[in-house]
């Protein structure tokens, strides 16, 4: 399996910041990264594909980047929204593994 | 508009078996690239990928469950049933089916395909205890 290492596990920040996750792949896995955000008890929402692909309607102020091993979920102008927690996940080769998740908490 | 619904029981006892179903709408399985997964997130935990299957009825499972999962699709009746045998108390999560779909990327030199779940079920809260 693939493993996918996310830091910081958590994180605080005020309405307004940037912030930075990173995802770490055990191996390469070239640009076939996905990005989930999922606030308490609901079930996750499709960000990103490709690494840097917006899914229709994401806004903007997500961003992502990286290709092989390591990667980055930018997020700009936090919103009140946004707090939550994020996954990566790869789809390089099944299974496609999550990441432990980053929490976006509130300043 | 794409939909899925979890539904089987909510609790079960250590050793029996689990039958959950995933009924969609809005899509079929029976068009190219489509598939549907099985996620499970225990409570305050991480997402865990269980199974996958395609439109052409390929199946993938996780290494450390495969013995115990079996994934099963009817797309006459657009539902996916997973079963999991020797249900333990750490198999105590939430269980998510989520549609898998692909896209395509061009460049000048490639077109790279990327799989993706983009439309997940509420979930369904599995208890195991005696």
């Amino acid at each position: 399996d693939i493993q996918m290492t996310q830091s910081p596990s958590s994180l605080s920040a005020s309405v307004g910041d940037s912030i930075v996750i990173t995802c770490r792949a055990s191996q390469s896995i070239d640009s076939s990264l996905n990005w989930y955000q999922q606030k308490p008890g609901k079930a996750p929402k499709f960000l990103m594909f490709a690494a840097s692909s917006l899914q229709d309607g994401v806004p903007s102020r997500f961003s992502g980047s990286g290709s092989g091993t390591d990667f980055t979920l930018t997020i700009t102008s936090l919103q009140p929204e946004d707090f939550a927690t994020y996954y990566c996940q790869q789809s390089y080769s099944t299974p496609y593994t999550f990441g432990q998740g980053t929490k976006v908490e509130m300043k | 508009q794409i939909t899925l619904k979890e539904s089987g029981p909510t609790l079960v006892k250590p050793t029996q078996t689990l039958t959950l179903t995933c009924s969609f709408s809005g899509f079929s399985l029976s068009t190219s690239g489509v598939g549907v997964g099985w996620i499970r997130q225990p409570p305050g935990k991480a997402l865990e990928w269980l199974a996958l299957i395609y439109w052409d009825d390929d199946k993938r499972y996780s290494p450390s469950l495969r013995s115990r999962l079996t994934i099963t699709k009817d797309s006459s009746k657009n539902q996916v049933v997973l079963t999991m045998t020797n249900m333990d108390p750490v198999d105590t999560a939430t269980y998510f089916c989520a549609r898998k779909d692909q896209r395509v990327l061009y460049s000048y030199d490639s077109n790279d395909s990327y799989d993706f779940f983009d439309y997940w079920g509420q979930g369904i809260l599995v208890s195991v205890s005696s």
